[in-house]
């Protein structure tokens, strides 16, 4: 059973460009989370996303950023015009469904965006 | 709100010696409880949980960890350090099921031979 897999791992773009993050979840699971973490510090909620739903995105800024997770394929989180701040490493995690519930999240890679 | 304080950025303890890595939560109601550990440029590792039961809860690679309620702390510890448990490692905390996590800004662990 693969793990969740990023791509791509390493992602370098120009400020004004677009960056786009991908996350599969691992097998059977159906909820999403984005998190954010900038050097040095621990790891910061983005958004929760279930198949074609957004659950909670309190963690999102309110510009630039958005997120999906269509039907079929990955879980994409875009940012547009990137600035340097948004440079860090984007790491997504995936769960189960409900019940009976295991509790943990199971982390990807991460993408490591570098804005120059 | 929900919130996780890790009171140490660095813990340095020498190989072969017993290690804690403190961990203090505020749920506004009951706790699920984890660790994570990252290894440089890697992503997160899961190590151990409490969601309810024994306080005393046993993970991977012989880490451990003690809910205490009354203290609000989840520390983690292992009796013998390896040099090869250097690494960050964030405690977590949310209060229901399937809800986005509350991460500490972690405690890097040095180990030292």
């Amino acid at each position: 059973n693969a793990g969740v897999m990023q791509n791509p791992r390493h992602l370098v773009r120009r400020r004004g460009q677009e960056a786009r993050l991908r996350c599969s979840p691992m097998k059977g699971h159906s909820h999403v989370y984005w998190y954010r973490q900038l050097p040095e510090e621990g790891l910061k909620f983005m958004v929760y996303l279930q198949k074609e739903n957004i659950i909670d995105e309190s963690g999102m800024p309110k510009e630039r950023f958005s997120a999906e997770f269509p039907k079929e394929g990955p879980s994409i989180l875009r940012i547009q015009q990137v600035v340097r701040g948004d440079s860090a490493a984007y790491f997504c995690a995936s769960s189960p469904p409900s019940g009976p519930p295991t509790g943990e999240q199971f982390f990807g890679p991460g993408t490591r965006l570098t804005v120059l | 709100a929900q919130s996780v304080a890790q009171p140490e950025d660095q813990v340095k303890v020498a190989e072969g010696n017993p290690l804690t890595v403190k961990c203090t939560y505020s749920v506004s109601g009951n706790p699920y409880l984890f660790w994570y550990v990252q290894y440089p440029n890697r992503g997160l590792q899961f190590l151990l949980k409490y969601i309810t039961g024994d306080n005393l809860v046993k993970g991977s690679y012989g880490f451990e960890a003690e809910f205490n309620k009354s203290q609000t702390s989840f520390h983690l510890k292992k009796p013998s350090a390896l040099v090869s448990d250097s690494a960050l490692y964030f405690c977590a905390v949310r209060d229901r099921m399937n809800t986005p996590l509350v991460f500490g800004k972690g405690t890097r662990l040095s180990v030292i031979a």
